[in-house]
């Protein structure tokens, strides 16, 4: 089945130390968004690349980096986690039509602690 | 400033009942709504969308109602059953609104046997 996928889905991490969350995808979606969301919020948009073109939303933290190497993948780089960082982290995909019917896919996330 | 409101953070309904869900907006500019299902530990499952030029769109036992003039839109699910407790989450997105989601702070659903 095409999917969108996420790997680990449980992390772990200490204080400062970097940490790298997975995602990888079977739908050829040209989008990629990577949000944050805490408790039972709104998911906040960190980030989003169309094909290479990186868009990173005005306030997301510089702690907060992503790589997308090739169509399927995509990375999220915590740099130094803090505290406030311990969330769920979601990966979603898009076809990247250009047009607002434009559905985006979620993974099933990757909760992140922080010691 | 909040676009896009779920005004009720918690509905209980009874099996078998309708449960209806509602969200508010604010940017004229949203032309595309979507529900999202969740699960606790994962990640919103696509439910069902409208889009503006529409007012009403049917699946199964889920209906999506649009009232633009109002910017109101409701989920309605019938009949209800336990395995639809989650948290629901409106979305609203636009050509002409930057083309990304907007969430609503979601609404939990509790279906009690």
């Amino acid at each position: 089945d095409a999917m969108v996928i996420q790997n680990p889905r449980y992390q772990v991490t200490q204080f400062g130390k970097p940490v790298t969350l997975s995602c990888s995808q079977t739908l050829n979606h040209n989008v990629m968004y990577w949000y944050q969301q805490k408790s039972s919020q709104a998911p906040k948009l960190l980030f989003h690349y169309y094909d290479k073109d990186f868009n990173n939303e005005a306030d997301t933290p510089d702690n907060f980096q992503s790589r997308r190497p090739n169509t399927s993948f995509c990375f999220l780089d915590i740099r130094s986690p803090g505290l406030g960082d311990a969330a769920m982290y979601l990966c979603a995909t898009s076809r990247g039509q250009g047009t607002s019917t434009d559905t985006q896919y979620f993974g099933p996330g990757t909760r992140l602690t922080v010691l | 400033d909040q676009q896009v409101k779920q005004n009720s953070p918690s509905l209980s309904v009874q099996e078998g009942r309708i449960s209806i869900l509602n969200c508010d907006y604010t940017n004229s500019m949203f032309d595309y709504f979507l529900w999202y299902k969740k699960y606790p530990a994962e990640g919103p499952t696509f439910l069902i969308s409208i889009s503006s030029i529409k007012d009403k769109n049917e699946d199964g036992r889920f209906t999506v109602f649009l009232n633009k003039s109002a910017k109101h839109l409701s989920l309605h699910i019938v009949p209800s059953q336990p395995g639809d407790s989650a948290v629901y989450f409106c979305a609203a997105k636009g050509n002409n609104a930057g083309n990304m989601l907007t969430f609503g702070g979601g609404t939990r659903l509790m279906v009690k046997p």
